[in-house]
C-alpha cells in the first residue's frame, strides 16, 4: 500500500548515469513535504543517502544527488561504481497517513 | 557516536505477541522521534509507528488496533509490542531515529538499529 512508486529495477554499465525515479501524490510529495533516499545493502540496516530532497549527509559521495519537482522526486547516481549495486527506496511525510510512507524500492544492477 | 540496540524474540507462533526493544546509547533521546520500521521477506520497507519522548506516539493505521510503541526514558529505551501476531508480521525490523534536517517538514532516519528477522509460524 506504499504511497510512493518506483521501478522496481534500472541498470546501468560502470561509468554510466542513472536515475530513479519515484513518484508520489498531493499528499505527500506535491504538498512540499522533504524526499529522503536511503540506500540498503543485503543483510545491513539502510542508510541515509539524501536527505531534504537534494542534500548529502558527510562521507556521501558527489556521485549521488537528489531532485523534486511536483509530485516525484528523483534520485541520480552518476559514474556508476560496483559497489553501487543495492536497493533504493525514497522516503517522505505523507499528511493522509499522518506518518512517513517509503517508496516501493528499486534495485540498482551494475552490469 | 549514537548507536541503537535492538533485541527480542525471534520466532513466534501466530496469536503470540511480538515484542522488541531498542536501546538508545551515546546521544541524547529527548529531542526525536523513535520509529520501528519494517521489511517483510521479498518486500519493501514499511514504516510502522513512531514515539517521542513525551510518549506522543503515531502508528500506520493497518496496524492501529494490535500495535502499541512505548517508551522508558530511565533508560533510552523504546519498546514495539504488536498481538496478536499473524504470519504477514514476519518481517526484519528496525528501530531508527527520525530527525528534522531541513524546514521541509517530515523527518528523515538517519540512524538505525542492525535489524531483528522475526518469524511467525505454526
Amino acid at each position: 500500500q506504499s504511497m510512493l512508486t518506483q521501478p522496481p529495477s534500472v541498470s546501468g554499465a560502470p561509468g554510466q548515469r542513472v536515475t530513479i525515479s519515484c513518484s508520489g501524490s498531493i499528499s505527500n510529495i506535491g504538498t512540499g513535504y522533504d524526499v529522503h533516499w536511503y540506500q540498503h545493502l543485503p543483510g545491513t540496516a539502510p542508510k541515509l543517502l539524501i536527505y531534504g530532497d537534494n542534500n548529502r549527509p558527510s562521507g556521501v559521495p558527489e556521485r549521488f544527488s537528489g531532485s523534486k519537482s511536483g509530485t516525484s522526486a528523483s534520485l541520480a547516481i552518476t559514474g556508476l561504481q560496483a559497489e553501487d549495486e543495492a536497493d533504493y527506496y525514497c522516503q517522505s511525510y505523507d499528511n493522509s497517513l499522518s506518518g512517513s510512507v517509503f517508496g516501493t524500492g528499486t534495485r540498482v544492477t551494475v552490469l | 557516536q549514537v548507536q541503537l540496540q535492538q533485541w527480542g524474540a525471534t520466532v513466534l507462533k501466530p496469536s503470540e505477541t511480538l515484542s522488541l526493544t531498542c536501546a538508545v546509547y551515546g546521544g541524547s533521546f529527548r529531542n526525536y522521534y523513535w520509529s520501528w520500521i519494517r521489511q517483510a521477506p521479498g518486500k519493501g520497507l514499511e514504516w510502522i509507528g513512531e514515539i517521542n519522548y513525551s510518549g506522543s506516539t503515531k502508528y500506520i493505521p493497518s496496524l492501529k488496533s494490535r500495535i502499541s510503541i512505548s517508551v522508558d526514558t530511565s533508560k533510552n529505551q523504546v519498546s514495539l509490542k504488536l498481538s496478536p501476531a499473524t504470519a504477514a508480521d514476519t518481517a526484519v525490523y528496525y528501530c531508527a531515529r527520525g530527525i528534522t534536517l531541513t524546514p521541509g517538514g517530515g523527518d528523515a532516519f538517519d540512524v538505525w538499529g542492525q535489524g531483528t528477522l522475526v518469524t511467525v509460524s505454526s
